[in-house]
């Protein structure tokens, strides 16, 4: 039943590691996205994907790098991390980011993870 | 660039009565859309309520409302009848109507404390 699911739900490494976080979704949706939440709860969008297609991509370090196999799964990668990348990131998608209209995004539970 | 802003880091309101959170955004743009979503301790967000910068009539969805004065710029919520279970943390957050790219973005973040 699960709409937007991640995993893992938690992770803690060490500064160095490399470490991906899955996403899939099973409502259908045509675009998915990244956002971080920082330890002040702010929320910044990362990457976006629209049918495997590469739509955002804000001012992410390098090391940061998505990868969408097809339209239900986004998955991201993060090699060499750093203490600063400790944070929670989401998951979202939506029916479509260039349909037009109201683009109501539905969220995984988001990924916490803390860099030692 | 778009910005948003919510000046009321912290709220409170007891069981029952009225709350209103502020949020103002910045955009030369006259199509766009505007949304509130909740993020209770679970770490979920969840969409609560959403408005079309076209529509005059402002959005309604049973205890949720808000007040949406495009001319200004504001975008409040108002819950009415608060619940223990509206204890949230509320993010208002601006969709742009052009590019297509369903990027959203995030106010800082309003926590609410609902009291007994």
């Amino acid at each position: 039943d699960t709409a937007v699911s991640q995993t893992p739900k938690y992770l803690v490494t060490q500064m160095g590691n490399d470490k991906s976080i899955k996403c899939e979704q099973n409502l259908g949706h045509d675009t998915m996205y990244w956002y971080k939440q920082d330890s002040k709860k702010f929320l910044k969008i990362m990457f976006s994907y629209n049918n495997k297609e590469l739509i955002i991509n804000e001012t992410v370090p390098n090391r940061f790098s998505p990868k969408s196999p097809d339209k239900a799964h986004l998955n991201l990668h993060i090699n060499s991390l750093e203490l600063g990348d400790s944070a929670v990131y989401f998951c979202a998608s939506s029916h479509g980011a260039r349909r037009g209209g109201p683009n109501e995004q539905f969220f995984g539970p988001g990924t916490r993870l803390t860099v030692l | 660039a778009q910005t948003v802003t919510q000046s009321q880091p912290e709220m409170s309101v007891q069981e029952a009565e009225t709350v209103t959170l502020s949020c103002t955004y910045d955009t030369s743009e006259s199509n766009y859309y505007l949304f509130w979503y909740k993020q209770p301790p679970s770490r979920q967000m969840i969409l609560v309520i959403r408005q079309e910068a076209y529509k005059q009539q402002n959005a309604t969805e049973n205890r949720f409302s808000v007040n949406f004065q495009k001319a200004a710029k504001s975008f409040s919520l108002k819950i009415s009848d608060s619940q223990l279970g509206d204890t949230a943390m509320y993010f208002c957050s601006y969709e742009p109507g052009s590019g297509n790219t369903g990027k959203l973005i995030f106010g800082q973040g309003t926590t609410l404390q609902v009291k007994p």
